[in-house]
């Protein structure tokens, strides 16, 4: 079965440091998502991207982050200049096309967990 | 801002009976909603939708029911096998999806 992967699978980084989070969404979807999890608490939408744009970001998603499709297969998160309260675990998600009666199902990647000391 | 919720955190019951694991949701407008399973060092995996002009959905041992007056739906594991201690998510979708808190349900032999 089709699935999304990410890498890496734990990064332990120094506040202040840049962080590149990798996922490999499945291939012939065309929406990509990211989430992340703070522990104990639920999983938060930070952004989605479709046609090489973002098409709607969330609070959380300040000019810290930002994210990029550089070459057709990789969607990657980046946090500029990490902070503690940037520890969790991230999420990314993707979809094809919706069918015309029927919800969006993301397939999610098994995270990454970032820890910021 | 918590548009889709869930008040239990945790759920335990035993193998063979129902688990009904439920959840409250804040915007009427809503067209769809979602219930996901997640386990340790997973990522969510999408289980079982419903339609916002529906009231129930089945799909084997799993059934969704949806009170659109009540804004409530819930989630129903009949029977409960120790294969589905999990943590539940329900889901609304807008596009994205807005998750639950998540309930920790826990399927005891």
């Amino acid at each position: 079965e089709p699935e999304v992967t990410q890498t890496p699978s734990h990064q332990v980084t120094q506040m202040g440091q840049e962080v590149i989070l990798r996922c490999v969404p499945i291939s012939n979807h065309l929406y990509f998502y990211w989430y992340r999890q703070i522990l104990g608490q639920k999983v938060e939408f930070l952004v989605s991207f479709y046609n090489n744009e973002i098409s709607e970001k969330s609070e959380i998603f300040d000019d810290q982050f930002s994210v990029e499709r550089p070459d057709g297969s990789n969607f990657t998160l980046k946090i500029r200049s990490t902070k503690l309260e940037d520890s969790a675990m991230y999420f990314c998600a993707s979809r094809g096309f919706r069918h015309l009666a029927g919800a969006n199902v993301l397939t999610f990647g098994a995270g990454s967990r970032l820890t910021v000391l | 801002d918590q548009q889709v919720k869930q008040n239990s955190p945790s759920l335990s019951v035993q193998e063979g009976r129902i688990s009904i694991l439920n959840c409250d949701y804040t915007n009427s407008m809503f067209d769809y909603f979602l219930w996901y399973k997640k386990y340790p060092a997973e990522g969510p995996t999408f289980l079982i939708s419903i339609s916002s002009i529906k009231d129930k959905n089945e799909d084997g041992r799993f059934t969704v029911f949806l009170n659109k007056s009540a804004k409530h739906l819930s989630l129903h594991i009949v029977p409960s096998q120790p294969g589905d201690s999990a943590v539940y998510f329900c889901a609304a979708d807008t596009g994205k999806l807005i998750f639950g808190q998540g309930t920790t349900l826990q399927v005891k032999p």
